[in-house]
């Protein structure tokens, strides 16, 4: 069975600051690997894929299969990135969303 | 475009009736899941359809159920209710599944007393 595990619930930093959310998995397979986010009062929403490769909103996150992580990083963090960040895993790009338990980030002015 | 559209968005029940919730996707979405958030066990997969069949199914007993119709639009349905399934309801759909991401409502909050 797969699992993601997100060790912080709760990330502080200064604006300003570099941002690393971290995330870890467990699967036999090749998983498929998302980072979805929660803005206040806002619908759960897509931030990036693995699969893209791309950057949103600054944020990147590079799968390491060796260390089986999907750590979300972002080199300054702004005011408005202060959001629920979850990170989840599709097993071999089929259907079903295995989510971690999520990392409220909040950055201070 | 219209997002993913649940309904209703609060529910009272009473332990042992039946809810049915209800999801209407993104036009052209064909794949639509469900997913039970709680704040004990985050959130938690359900089952998922594409064009009318399930295609996956979570660790849920047997009295939640669900369908889609020839729309794409989808139900779920839990009967005999009981005070756990307390919960916030989340629809997602996406084009095809997997890959594309998929993109959520802002739920159904049922309280069950």
């Amino acid at each position: 069975a797969q699992r993601v595990t997100q060790p912080e619930k709760l990330l502080s930093v200064f604006k300003g600051a570099p941002v690393e959310l971290k995330c870890n998995y467990s699967y036999s397979g090749s998983p498929e690997l998302f980072w979805y986010v929660q803005y206040s009062r806002q619908r759960l929403q897509l931030l990036l894929r693995h699969i893209s490769r791309e950057s949103i909103k600054g944020f990147t996150a590079d799968l390491n299969k060796g260390e089986t992580s999907f750590h979300l990083k972002k080199p300054f963090a702004q005011e408005e990135d202060s959001a629920m960040y979850y990170c989840a895993l599709s097993p071999g790009g089929g259907n079903k969303l295995t989510f971690g338990t999520g990392t409220q980030l909040k950055v201070e002015l | 475009k219209a997002g993913v559209t649940q309904t209703p968005r609060y529910l009272i029940k009473t332990r042992g009736q039946q809810v049915t919730l209800s999801c209407s996707p993104i036009s052209g979405h064909r794949s639509v899941s469900w997913y039970q958030q709680t704040p004990g066990q985050g959130l938690q997969f359900l089952f998922e359809y594409f064009s009318e069949t399930q295609r996956n199914k979570g660790n849920f007993p047997g009295r939640f159920s669900g369908r889609q119709f020839s729309n794409s639009r989808s139900e779920m349905n839990v009967s005999t209710l009981e005070l756990g399934d307390s919960a916030l309801y989340l629809c997602a759909s996406s084009p095809a599944g997997g890959l594309d991401g998929y993109t959520f409502g802002s739920g159904t909050r049922l309280t069950v007393v």
